[in-house]
Formats: C-alpha cells, structure tokens, sequence
C-alpha cells in the first residue's frame, strides 16, 4: 500500500482561505480517484471522485485537479471553514480502496 | 435504508482471547471490505468479499485473522488469540457493484486489548 503518497501530512488554514492537498500514485491501473473525508470517531465519508476521462471536477467549494501523466491528484477546498476541519484521504483503486496516509487540516476562525 | 451497521463500537479482550467484529452492509450491497486504522494513521486494507466468498485477503495477516460474508447475516471479522498489537479501529465498508463505486463506511469497532 506504499503506492499511495499523500501530502502534507497536515495542514493550517485560516477561515476563507485555501486548503491544498496533494495525492500521488504509481499504479496506473487505478480508474478511479476518490477523496474522503473522516471526522474524529467516525468512519470516513466520500467527498468527491473523479474518473480519468477528466482532469477537473467541482462541487460547490470542492475541486479534484487530476494529472494523469503525472499521476497526481489534487483536492482544493476553496473559502475554508471550521467545519472543513477534518482528515482527508485520497483513494485511488479499481476493486478496492487504496487509502493515502491522510491530511489533517485545521481551519481556524 | 440504514447505514453500514457496525458492532459492538467498543470491545475490549484480553491478551489470548477472541474478538469477534460484525459488519450489516447498506441494504442492496453485496461487495464488504474491512480495514484498520490505527491512532493518527491512515486505513489499512484487510480483505474484500462479496457474499460467500473472499476476493481480496491480501491485506489479512497470515495468521489469527479470519473473515467471511456468508449468504445470510453480517461479515465477520475474527481475530484468536489477540495481542497488545491488535488494539486499533476496525472499519467495515459496502458498496453496491464493487468496481468504481462508492463505498460507504461503518462508524467502526475500536478493539481495546488489555
């Protein structure tokens, strides 16, 4: 499970600002790349996917940046809330999840 | 349409004992998969299996874990004999084809071995 590479391991952000979290891969196989977010005592809870046929995806304040031929993914949380505080993991896999090391971000107000 | 139904939410064994961890996936789904997470750590995948059958234990430590999805009932995940070291988060997820879908988690059982 080392193929996955998350970064940073976590991060602080000031209320509005913007969250970058990073996610590399080496196994091309992958087709699928999901983040999930988990909150302190509870399991995690998908955020957002994204399939390789496109290289961007946004939901509300949430964008997958996708770069294939780097084998890179990216989650922007744009205008960052205290709420957004939480662990996120990228996901990439086929059958099955293959979890990063998780980015625990702090939004302070 | 309730949740990945997980129990207990805490258990706690002794050194030597068994735990036993049940999983109720989300009605309609036919794909669990178990992972365990330890404190300030990323989730760790255990095994997949779709009803009766194991697909993916290439996760499972060779040995004292065991896990299986029978045609009726939760998943079960069986440690014998658990070690100081078995004390982590056990996480059970579902999905509903698989491949590509998404999975939904469990609040999960946090084993405690004392």
């Amino acid at each position: 499970q080392q193929q996955v590479k998350q970064s940073p391991q976590s991060l602080i952000v000031q209320k509005g600002g913007i969250s970058i979290i990073n996610c590399a891969y080496e196994n091309t196989a992958f087709d699928y790349f999901p983040w999930y977010q988990q909150f302190p005592g509870k399991g995690p809870a998908l955020l957002i996917a994204i399939r390789p046929d496109v290289s961007e995806k946004k939901e509300g304040r949430f964008t997958i940046s996708f770069n294939k031929s780097a084998k890179q993914f990216s989650l922007h949380i744009m205008d960052s809330q205290p709420g957004d505080s939480a662990t996120y993991f990228c996901a990439p896999n086929t059958d099955k999840l293959i979890f990063g090391t998780g980015t625990r971000l702090q939004v302070f107000p | 349409n309730a949740g990945v139904m997980q129990n207990p939410r805490h258990l706690v064994r002794r050194r030597g004992q068994e735990a036993r961890l049940r999983c109720s996936p989300m009605k309609g789904h036919s794909h669990v998969y178990w992972y365990r997470q330890l404190p300030e750590e990323g989730l760790k995948f255990m095994v997949y299996l779709q009803k009766e059958n194991i697909i993916d234990e290439s996760g499972m430590p060779k040995e004292r874990f065991s896990a299986e999805f029978p045609k009726e009932g939760p998943s079960i995940l069986r440690i014998q004999q658990v070690v100081r070291g078995d004390s982590a988060a056990y996480f059970c997820a579902s999905s509903q084809t698989g491949y590509r879908s998404e999975a939904f988690f469990g609040q999960g059982t946090r084993l405690t071995v004392v």
